[in-house]
């Protein structure tokens, strides 16, 4: 079974604070691909990266960085410098290519606010 | 516009009537996905397609529930009977025919309530 989890609900911060997510993952899958999307207050999904099992490589765009560590088999999420745009929930999720294909398995997500 | 659109973006519905909903994906997307969710979750995966075909279906999905591709393009999502546990933000993604691990395109959602 696959299951993604985000232990912080709620996040409040005040605008340019760093901010971090948390991200845990399970899988058996060897070969599985992690996720982040910002759902806004609109309520649609937004992609922001895609990481698969064999690229421990951290990222950085921009404000937005991801650290990914399969030994704690964690990918989380750091936003430098925050903005009230940055308000949103955001979800991490994953899929494992040999049990579940395309399938999407999502955490709660994080309600992040950033106050002005 | 070329992203996934939904429609409609909101449904009122009373007990026991039975709705459908339809997604349009982006037009060059094999795959199509639908997800529900409900108030402070996650999407929760209910069923995809490639093409015409429906390749998985969750347990979430129960004989009340039915989704249809017939020509690999829109899909539609049927729940007869409805009940109020049903009321939940409905989700259509798309995505393009390749190896697992594809970024999905959602689109804005079909929010329905039933009274």
């Amino acid at each position: 079974a696959q299951k993604v989890t985000q232990a912080q609900t709620e996040i409040s911060v005040v605008e340019k604070e760093d901010v971090t997510l948390d991200c845990v993952y399970e899988t058996r899958d060897t070969t599985y691909y992690l996720f982040w999307y910002k759902q806004p207050p609109s309520g649609e999904l937004v992609f922001l990266i895609r990481r698969n099992s064999f690229d421990e490589q951290n990222e950085i765009s921009g404000r937005y960085s991801w650290n990914f560590q399969k030994s704690t088999s964690s990918f989380n999420f750091t936003i430098t410098a925050s903005q009230v745009v940055d308000s949103a929930v955001y979800f991490c999720a994953l899929s494992g290519k040999e049990t579940s294909g395309s399938r999407l398995t999502f955490g709660e997500g994080t309600q992040l606010t950033v106050n002005p | 516009d070329t992203g996934v659109s939904q429609n409609p973006r909101h449904k009122i519905t009373k007990r026991g009537q039975n709705v459908t909903f339809r997604c349009d994906p982006i037009s060059e997307h094999n795959r199509l996905y639908w997800y529900r969710q409900t108030l402070g979750q996650g999407p929760e995966f209910l069923t995809y397609f490639q093409n015409e075909a429906q390749l998985e279906k969750s347990r979430l999905l129960s004989d009340r529930f039915s989704a249809e591709r017939p020509k690999g393009s829109f899909s539609t999502l049927e729940i007869q009977r409805t009940e109020q546990g049903d009321s939940a933000m409905y989700l259509c993604a798309s995505s393009p025919l390749s190896l697992a691990g594809d970024e999905q395109f959602f689109g804005p959602g079909t929010r329905l309530t039933v009274l």
